[in-house]
């Protein structure tokens, strides 16, 4: 079967940094995305990785290793509205997202 | 800002009633999706649509019905629920760009409670 797995949630301080680990194991890779959704609110996209590596955007980085089929989010310099939930989805062979459970990323002052 | 829009955002409702759920999108985008998503669980896929034709459906109950009149707006049609389908109820619309990855945005979710 396919599988994502995250953690559920993590806790980081204000002006830290914090890595969410992402693994999966599906039916063909066509890519990973990572998307934050707010409490109440739509998931927002954040990047895609489709090739081994570092993608930075700002205070947020994806990194990928496809023959790991592991990938992390880093966010740095965290900030109050960093308080979200972090969703993992791989794009398998079928070009159908599958998606992980999320990770609840809690930042305390 | 999000291009997709859900009405309503809210709804209660019982297990003997009809309502229908709106999505819109103002992207101009040519495939639309509806997901399921329940607390600490992952999106559950149920349907989607490519340029207006059903391509997706995925052994989701009939009590949940699909419609789409055009590439802009999609509905949920929901009757005699249950209330285990109490979730929040999320559209999305993409490019439908077939055979390549396609980036999926969302609407902000209708929060549904069936008594």
């Amino acid at each position: 079967g396919q599988n994502i797995d995250q953690p559920t949630e993590m806790t980081a301080t204000e002006g830290a940094i914090v890595q969410i680990n992402c693994t999966y194991q599906t039916s063909g890779f066509n890519g990973l995305f990572w998307y934050q959704q707010h409490a109440g609110e739509a998931p927002t996209f954040l990047s895609y990785n489709v090739l081994d590596g570092l993608e930075e955007k700002g205070r947020f980085s994806s990194f990928l290793s496809r023959s790991k089929g592991y990938s992390y989010l880093l966010l740095k310099e965290l900030q109050m509205k960093d308080s979200a939930s972090y969703l993992c989805a791989v794009m398998d062979s079928n070009y159908q997202l599958i998606w992980g459970a999320g990770t609840k990323l809690i930042i305390k002052p | 800002e999000t291009g997709v829009t859900q009405t309503p955002r809210h709804l209660v409702m019982g297990m003997t009633n009809k309502k229908s759920l709106k999505c819109e999108q103002h992207l101009g985008h040519n495939a639309m999706y509806w997901y399921k998503q329940s607390a600490k669980k992952p999106l559950e896929l149920m349907f989607v649509y490519n340029f207006k034709e059903q391509t997706e459906n995925n052994s989701v109950p009939s009590r949940f019905s699909p419609e789409c009149p055009n590439s802009s707006h999609l509905f949920l049609h929901l009757h005699t629920l249950q209330p285990e389908d109490s979730a929040l109820y999320l559209c999305a619309s993409s490019q439908g760009t077939s055979g390549s990855p396609d980036t999926q945005y969302f609407g902000p979710g209708t929060r549904l409670t069936v008594l």
